[in-house]
Order: C-alpha cells, then sequence, then structure tokens
C-alpha cells in the first residue's frame, strides 16, 4: 500500500508566478484536501476535492484553484503568486467523501515566493 | 479567529513519565476531534480520535479524553518515550454536511521533547 506522494519537494518562485503542485493518493482513497501551513502554525484547509470536483472550501482566495483526476490525483494551483504564500503545502487522501475522517498525509511541498 | 487552540507550545518531559498535552476548542459544531503526530520533513500522521458521544478513548500508550462541557480535550501519553519526541496537532471537524468532512481544523501544536 503506496500513501500519499508530493512533488516537488521544494521550490522557489518569484513573487506574481503561478506554481502547480502535485499529489498522488494513497492507494484506495478516492478524496484529496489540501492545507497550507505557514512556519509555526497548525495546517489550514484550503479545499477537498471528491469525485472530481471541489466540495468543500477554507478562507483562501479564487486565485488558489485546484484539479482532481480520474485516478484520484490532485493538482494545486496558486495564480498571481505573494510573499505570504510561503509556506508547507500539504496534500491528504481518505476514502468516502462525506464521512471521511482520518486523513493521510503526505510530507508536503515547501513552496518559497521571494 | 482561532476555532482550535494549543496554549502550551512545548512541554519537555522525562522518559518514563506522562506527558499530557491540551487543547481548547469554541465552536460547538465540531463532532470529532483527532490527534496527529508530526516529525521533521514527514507529514503529520495520524495518532488516536474521539467523538462527540465519547468521553475517552485509549489506543496503548495513547489516551484522549473530551469535557464537551469545558470544550476541551487531552492526549496522554503513558509512558512517555523519546521516539514520542514530535509536534503533536489537535484538530477538529464539524459536522455540518458532506461538504466539510474533509476539512479538518487544527490548532496551532504543541512541540514535545521527552529526555532519556
Amino acid at each position: 500500500e503506496t500513501g500519499v506522494t508530493q512533488s516537488p519537494t521544494h521550490l522557489i518562485k518569484t513573487r506574481g508566478q503561478q506554481v502547480t503542485l502535485r499529489c498522488s493518493s494513497q492507494s484506495g482513497h478516492n478524496t484529496v484536501s489540501w492545507y497550507q501551513q505557514a512556519l509555526g502554525q497548525g495546517p489550514q484547509f484550503i479545499f477537498q476535492y471528491y469525485r472530481e470536483e471541489e466540495n468543500g472550501r477554507g478562507n483562501f482566495p479564487p486565485r488558489f484553484s485546484g484539479l482532481q483526476f480520474p485516478n484520484y490525483s490532485s493538482e494545486l494551483n496558486v495564480n498571481a503568486l505573494e510573499l505570504d504564500d510561503s509556506a508547507l503545502y500539504l496534500c491528504a487522501s481518505s476514502f468516502g467523501g462525506a464521512g471521511a475522517n482520518v486523513l493521510t498525509f503526505g510530507a508536503g511541498s515547501r513552496l518559497t515566493v521571494l | 479567529d482561532q476555532q482550535v487552540k494549543q496554549n502550551s507550545p512545548s512541554l519537555s518531559v522525562q522518559e518514563g513519565r506522562i506527558s499530557i498535552l491540551n487543547c481548547d476548542y469554541t465552536n460547538s459544531m465540531f463532532d470529532y476531534f483527532l490527534w496527529y503526530k508530526k516529525y521533521p520533513a514527514e507529514g503529520p500522521t495520524f495518532l488516536i480520535s474521539i467523538s462527540s458521544i465519547k468521553d475517552k478513548n485509549e489506543d496503548g500508550r495513547f489516551t484522549v479524553f473530551l469535557n464537551k462541557s469545558a470544550k476541551h480535550l487531552s492526549l496522554h501519553i503513558v509512558p512517555s518515550q523519546p521516539g514520542d519526541s514530535a509536534v503533536y496537532f489537535c484538530a477538529a471537524r464539524a459536522n455540518a454536511g458532506g461538504t466539510s468532512y474533509g476539512k479538518l481544523t487544527f490548532g496551532q501544536g504543541t512541540i514535545l521533547t521527552v529526555h532519556p
């Protein structure tokens, strides 16, 4: 059973650029959630995808967008990067959409915006 | 608006003793609570959870207590081991229908250090 894998592990961008982060779900999982963890803080919910549709969103602007593919992998896209977007981005997968309690997290993608 | 708070940024404990990590919440809609552990360069890993219909859940050395009237939960680790040294996050889920089930609200985390 493979876990949640994320790529890239680290990347550096400049303000105004766009970034795409990728996530492969744990085998058997059909729901993907994305979280942003700023330094010294807990993870904050960005959004969740189930059956290739966004079905829950946190307090993040529309320049944060995502996709889920038929194989349940997912992408997080961030446009017009700002300095405050520098953070660890965590992908989590689970099974079941509604009723999915326990999330399995990847190791994250650390984004630095200069 | 910090709905889940872990007021102790760090905790230091001697090996073999009890570690008690605390968490407070404000949202009455939270119905499921989880603890995650995070090592450096790794993602958070699930440790233990508790439903709001219970007040205690035990799994080996780990016990979670829930006090709904006080909106407080705690994680007890007995006995503590050096390998338990990590950041511990408290998280909560609100029962607001299917769109919320993936959404966990996390506390800021507590760094636990267990000394040999």
